[in-house]
């Protein structure tokens, strides 16, 4: 299996602030990613596929990145909407792997 | 409006089965994979499985494929979940997905809660 390790667990920021989470494949998932959202007793919302492509409808602050193994979601301006835990999942290859998942918080 | 609504959930006790079902509307039902994902009380995503539009081919994280059982109606635009042997660690909310273009979840259900204690 791969195994996706997402870091950090939690994060506090500020309201506009920038932030970034990080996921790290085991092995190469040649951008077969994808990051979800799942706000507070919600289930989770699809954001970004294939490492960088945008989901209809999610704002344009959110943006992925990465290759190989290593990727990130970026959140500029941060919003007290984007109070949420994020996710990513890798769709290389089965089975089908989660990260541990990050909460964020504003500070 | 693309709209999926689990049901089935409850409290069941350890050695039992229990059936989940997945209603799905707004879009056509039989044109897409859908899955199943899990998530115990505070943790992460677990994926379940998946099925594709016809049946043929049913895909499980390796750990449940003895256990779990996924499966649809495409004339009842439905897609289920049969669990067995239930214990306490598949206390969770169980979600159901549609799997869109590249094999991401872009819809997915409320979730059913499945609580496995006597």
């Amino acid at each position: 299996d791969i195994q996706m390790t997402q870091s950090p667990a939690s994060l506090s920021a500020s309201l506009g602030e920038t932030v970034t989470i990080e996921c790290r494949a085991s092995e190469d998932i040649y951008n077969g990613l994808a990051w979800y959202q799942q706000k507070p007793g919600k289930s989770p919302q699809l954001l970004i596929y294939n490492a960088n492509s945008l989901h209809t409808g999610v704002p344009s602050r959110f943006s992925g990145s990465g290759s190989g193994t290593q990727y990130s979601l970026k959140i500029n301006s941060l919003q007290s909407e984007d109070v949420a835990s994020y996710f990513c999942q890798q769709y290389y290859n089965y089975p089908l792997t989660f990260g541990s998942g990050t909460k964020l918080e504003i500070k | 409006e693309v709209k999926l609504v689990e049901s089935g959930g409850g409290l069941v006790q350890p050695g039992r089965s229990l059936k989940l079902s997945c209603a799905a509307s707004g879009f056509s039902f039989n044109d897409y994979w859908m899955g199943w994902v899990r998530q115990a009380p505070g943790k992460g995503l677990e994926w379940i499985g998946e099925i594709n539009q016809d049946s043929s081919t049913i895909n499980y994280t390796p750990s449940l494929k003895d256990k779990f059982t996924i499966s649809r109606d495409n004339a009842q635009n439905t897609l289920y979940l049969q669990m067995s042997k239930l214990g306490s660690e598949d206390t969770a909310i169980y979600y159901c997905a549609r799997f869109g273009t590249y094999d991401v979840m872009d819809a997915w259900g409320q979730g059913a809660s499945v609580t496995v204690s006597s």
